[in-house]
Parts: C-alpha cells; sequence; structure tokens
C-alpha cells in the first residue's frame, strides 16, 4: 500500500550538477505533478501531467524538465541545478481531474549550494 | 492565469473562538475549488472541496461555500481547538492544481 513514491528523500547538490527525482504511483492515477514548497510561498506547481504521454508547464517551469516514463513514474530533472532551486520537493497524483484529491509523496528536500 | 489568494498569516486566536480564511481566486475557466490543511511535520491532507458554484464543502467543523460571482471559497469554523494548528491552503483545479501561499493559524489555549 505504498501510495506516492519518492526518492531520493534529502539530497545535496553543488550548482551546476544535475540530478533527477524520482515518483511512482501504484494507484493507476492518470494526472501526476511536481511543486516546490518554499516558505510563505506555499506549494508552486512546476510540471504536471494529465495523463500518460503529456506534459505541461506550471507556474515554475524554469530549471526543470519532466518525464512521464509511463502511467505510473512521473521524473523531475534538474539540468544544472542553482541555488534558487534549494526546496522541498514534492509529487502528488490524482485518478483524473477537476474533483479528486491529490495524492502526496513524502517529499525531497534538496540543498543546492 | 489562473491564480489563488489568501489572507497573510499568521492568524493566533484562543480556543473557542471563530475562524476565518479568505481565499480569492482567478480562473480562467469553472474550476473545482479546495482546502488543504498541513499539520506539523506532515504532508497535506485534503479539508474539503466544492466543485460547482453555491455548492458548500464541509468537514471536521470546517465549511466553505464556492462564491463565483465573489470568485472566493473562504474557510470558517465556529469554535477552533488547539488541534486545528496548522497551515490551510487553498487550492483551485482543473487539469492542473494551483495552491494559495498558506495561512498559517495557531490556536493558543
Amino acid at each position: 500500500n505504498a501510495g506516492v513514491t519518492q526518492t531520493p528523500k534529502f539530497q545535496v547538490l553543488k550548482t551546476g550538477q544535475s540530478m533527477t527525482l524520482q515518483c511512482a504511483q501504484d494507484m493507476n492515477h492518470n494526472s501526476m505533478y511536481w511543486y516546490r514548497q518554499d516558505p510563505g510561498m506555499g506549494l508552486r506547481l512546476i510540471y504536471y501531467s494529465a495523463s500518460e504521454g503529456t506534459t505541461d508547464k506550471g507556474e515554475v517551469p524554469n530549471g526543470y524538465n519532466v518525464s512521464r516514463l509511463n502511467k505510473r513514474e512521473f521524473s523531475l530533472r534538474l539540468e544544472s541545478a542553482a541555488p534558487s532551486q534549494t526546496s522541498v520537493y514534492f509529487c502528488a497524483s490524482r485518478e483524473g481531474v477537476l474533483n479528486e484529491k491529490l495524492f502526496f509523496g513524502s517529499g525531497t528536500q534538496l540543498s543546492v549550494l | 492565469g489562473d491564480s489563488v489568494t489568501q489572507m497573510e498569516g499568521p492568524v493566533t486566536l484562543s480556543e473557542e473562538a471563530f475562524l476565518t480564511i479568505n481565499c480569492t481566486y482567478t480562473a480562467t475557466g469553472y474550476p473545482s475549488l479546495f482546502w488543504y490543511v498541513q499539520y506539523p511535520g506532515e504532508g497535506l491532507q485534503l479539508l474539503l472541496k466544492a466543485t460547482k458554484a453555491d455548492d458548500k464543502g464541509s468537514n471536521k467543523g470546517f465549511e466553505a461555500t464556492y462564491r463565483k460571482e465573489t470568485t472566493s471559497f473562504h474557510l470558517e469554523k465556529g469554535s477552533v481547538q488547539v488541534s486545528d494548528s496548522a497551515v490551510y491552503f487553498c487550492a483551485l483545479a482543473y487539469d492542473k492544481v494551483i495552491f494559495g501561499p498558506g495561512t498559517s493559524l495557531s490556536v493558543i489555549p
């Protein structure tokens, strides 16, 4: 009964390094999302995938790329990390669109030095 | 574009006080509206939702009514408890889900 699984839980990068955050859900959900949470700014949508095979930009997509690998998996890539990308990242999923609630992963704490 | 605005916090109330947290939205279409809550050290949980104009969502004594004419979805509770201390997020949803900045609530005995 895993739900939404994110890896890693913690990561420290140096400026300019790259990394991929992994997210997988086992609830057969169609829609998946990546957010970042910063103090006083709530959750800001980075990218989302409303269905397998589609991805769209959210509110703050610059500096990120995503891949919807299959229905279960949705990864977030930082090609060249910057200190401004220090944040807590959450992956979320839901069955469809409009009415269903989001299910969240436990988050990844990322620090870019 | 779509956005959500919430009253700034932190909000500090005494136990049994009445709570209102204001939420207004800007939307290009007709979204569903949600309130999520984040308790200290935990992830976000759905508190309540409303899917169309004039719908009222309710849960655990909290209520919010979808007001299309004022583009608002204010959260209310008649009598708060210490256990309600948390951060509250208003959100709108189509295929994407956009959150407001959150309002921190502290309830003191």
